[in-house]
């Protein structure tokens, strides 16, 4: 059964860069079949896909156009897991972040979610 | 630009069914959707694929109330029996060069 278990700081300041952890049971994160996400949601936009990374021989990364320059997406295999790391927060960026499992695309499992709130 | 739409809100009473509908973008009716349920203050979960051919894949442990189905740009939850704790957001999303969803739709149990 998978299971992702999301961590991470619930307030983050404006400027900084939000950091989270996605650690993965029941598969692993070099699984070819599959993908690994983080996904965000918040009253004022809804559901929005952040990026992704999976391995197919090599690690590969999509990202969001509208986050690309300020998102990292990096996976940790020895520890099965992956993190996402966002700089330049803004107030815009408040919201709950979920991590998600995908396969060819489409969301089977995702973790509990983070309320990350932007605010000095 | 691929857009999934859903009506804001629904509603039916317990005991009965209702149906729920996501439209899919003109020139994209083709492609599959999955249904989301996502229960106050809950993080979303897999209820069903879709294929515009009509075929289904189901989450593990999702029950029979549940069922789903596809005409041209139009993909359907239809649920039965209605429960208490059927009342939530249902998401449609698809894939295009990233994940789609839709807006959701507040299903309401009275």
């Amino acid at each position: 059964q998978v299971q992702l278990q999301q961590s991470g700081p619930g307030l983050v300041k404006p400027s900084q860069t939000l950091s989270l952890t996605c650690a993965i049971s029941g598969d692993s994160i070099s699984n070819k079949s599959i993908a690994w996400n983080w996904i965000r949601q918040s009253p004022s936009r809804g559901l929005e896909w952040l990026g992704r990374t999976y391995y197919r021989s090599k690690w590969y990364h999509d990202y969001a156009v509208f986050v690309r320059s300020r998102l990292t997406i990096n996976p940790d295999p020895s520890k099965n897991q992956f993190f996402l790391h966002l700089n330049s927060m803004t107030p815009e960026d408040t919201a709950v972040y979920y991590c998600a499992r995908d396969y060819t695309g489409y969301f089977h499992h995702w973790g509990q979610g983070t309320l990350v709130t932007v605010s000095s | 630009q691929l857009v999934l739409t859903q009506p804001p809100s629904a509603s039916a009473s317990l005991g009965a069914s209702v149906k729920l509908t996501c439209t899919v973008s003109s020139g994209h009716t083709s492609y599959p959707i999955v249904w989301l349920q996502q229960r106050p203050e809950k993080g979303p979960r897999y209820l069903m694929k879709i294929n515009n051919d009509g075929r289904l894949t189901k989450g593990d442990g999702i029950p029979d109330r549940f069922s789903g189905s596809s005409s041209g740009a139009e993909r359907y939850l239809t649920i039965s029996s209605l429960q208490s704790d059927d009342e939530a957001d249902y998401y449609c999303q698809t894939w295009a060069s990233g994940g789609v969803f839709g807006g959701g739709t507040k299903l309401t149990v009275l």
